[in-house]
């Protein structure tokens, strides 16, 4: 099992260039997510998937895609790049909750950093 | 407004003594708690988690301990090891959606040898 995977581990762009962060999983997991990572932060949801067709937005959506057409792909997308968006960005991954249902644990991928100039 | 908080930057500690690091919540309907560890230019990975109805989880070197009248839980580490020298993260969820996690700044530990 490779687990969680990102593509690419850096990535600098311009203000105005768009992107698309990559994150596959091999764990059958129908729970995907992203978050950035931004010191004195912590970690701050993005966009979460529940299965393949659903997604929804997290605490800072702004400025990001995201869609989910497999259950082992969630890719993220910057439409406009921004220097705000400068952070590390990590995909994580886990089976689904639901009511009722023991919690189970995510798992990360190893990041993205991203530098936008 | 942080409804999780790790109020400690960073803890220094020496070899074989206990790491004790320390979060607060402030949302009362958070009732799963876990511990993330995260190494330089990697995922986080977990640890350790607990649920509200309990108030310690143990396993091996690593317990957690829940006060959820004070709403405060901390991570013990015993004994610490050089390889323990990593970011903790607290995160927590609540009943509504126990797929989402909400997570504090983190602490950054350094166990000295």
């Amino acid at each position: 099992n490779a687990g969680v995977t990102q593509t690419p581990k850096f990535q600098v762009l311009k203000t105005g260039q768009s992107m698309t962060l990559q994150c596959a999983q091999d764990m059958n997991h129908e729970y995907m997510s992203w978050y950035r990572q931004d010191p004195g932060m912590g970690l701050r949801l993005i966009h979460y998937s529940v299965g393949a067709g659903i997604t929804d937005q997290g605490e800072v959506p702004n400025g990001y895609n995201v869609s989910r057409s497999t259950t082992e792909d969630f890719p993220l997308r910057l439409l406009s790049a921004a220097p705000s968006q400068t952070s590390v960005y990590f995909c994580a991954s886990s089976y689904s909750w639901g009511p009722g249902q023991v919690r189970y644990e995510q798992y990360f991928g190893p990041g993205t950093r991203l530098t936008v100039t | 407004d942080q409804q999780v908080k790790q109020n400690s930057p960073s803890l220094s500690v020496q070899e074989g003594r206990i790491s004790i690091l320390n979060c607060d919540y402030t949302n009362s309907m958070f009732d799963y708690f876990l511990w993330y560890k995260k190494y330089p230019a990697e995922g986080p990975t977990f640890l350790i988690s607990i649920s509200s109805i309990k108030d310690k989880n143990e396993d091996g070197r690593f317990t957690v301990f829940l006060n959820k009248s004070a709403k405060h839980l901390s991570l013990h580490i015993v004994p610490s090891q050089p390889g323990d020298s990593a970011v903790y993260f607290c995160a927590a969820s609540d009943t509504d959606d126990g797929n989402k996690l909400v997570f504090g700044a983190g602490t950054i530990l350094r166990v000295k040898s």
